[in-house]
């Protein structure tokens, strides 16, 4: 089975802290994206990666980064944490074939206090 | 730019009732249509998906036809089960982008 998975479930963090989100596939897969799911406001594209040590931002990316080191490993990292980023983050992956969908992991709630 | 706009929830309804959930796109180009799901605790899976004008997409008893003449892509289902309870996202990609609706939760009670 293909997979996505995403390092932890649920996380809590105070503010301020710095924060990594790891996300690994084993699709072999060029494409991975990071999202954070709101209520109300459905997914919104944070940053997304086409290749090995590339990146792009997406709509909202401010307050966070990426790493791509290996094309399996896509990283969120949250500078110093805010209130503001207690969310759902989901990361997903694709292929280069056009007309392929995105493969999501399973989501980390994450909660800043 | 390019978006999705779908219909608002939550949706609730009886088992065996009729689900129509309503999404327009915008794009530029040619974009292809999907459907998401998303149960509870889980991330999202691809429902179904059409990638070009008059495609029928379909997958467990969903289906959505790709309109472009109204620029729709309405997700329907004859009759809903308790176990399609979840969230549904219309989504298009053009480029290297999808673009997602804000979901609609859908509750089906026996």
């Amino acid at each position: 089975d293909v997979k996505v998975t995403q390092s932890s479930r649920y996380l809590v963090k105070r503010t301020g802290e710095k924060v990594f989100l790891e996300c690994v596939q084993d699709m072999d897969h060029e494409n991975m994206f990071w999202y954070r799911q709101d209520p109300g406001l459905g997914l919104r594209l944070i940053y997304f990666s086409y290749d090995v040590k590339m990146k792009e931002k997406g709509d909202i990316p401010e307050g966070y980064s990426v790493s791509r080191e290996k094309k399996e490993r896509f990283s969120l990292i949250l500078e110093s944490a805010s209130t503001n980023q207690t969310s759902m983050y989901l990361c997903a992956s694709k292929g280069d074939t056009r007309w392929e969908k995105l493969f999501f992991g399973s989501g980390t709630q994450l909660s800043v206090l | 730019g390019d978006s999705v706009t779908q219909m608002e929830g939550p949706v609730t309804l009886s088992e065996e009732a009729c689900l129509t959930i309503n999404c327009t796109y915008t794009a530029t180009g040619y974009p292809s249509l999907f459907w998401y799901v998303q149960y509870p605790g889980e991330g999202l899976q691809l429902l179904l998906k059409a990638t070009k004008a008059d495609d029928k997409g379909s997958n467990k008893g969903f289906e959505a036809t790709y309109r472009k003449e109204t620029t729709s892509f309405h997700l329907e289902k004859g009759s809903v089960q308790v176990s399609d309870s979840a969230v549904y996202f219309c989504a298009l990609h053009t480029g290297n982008q999808f673009y997602f609706g804000t979901g609609t939760s859908l509750t089906v009670i026996p």
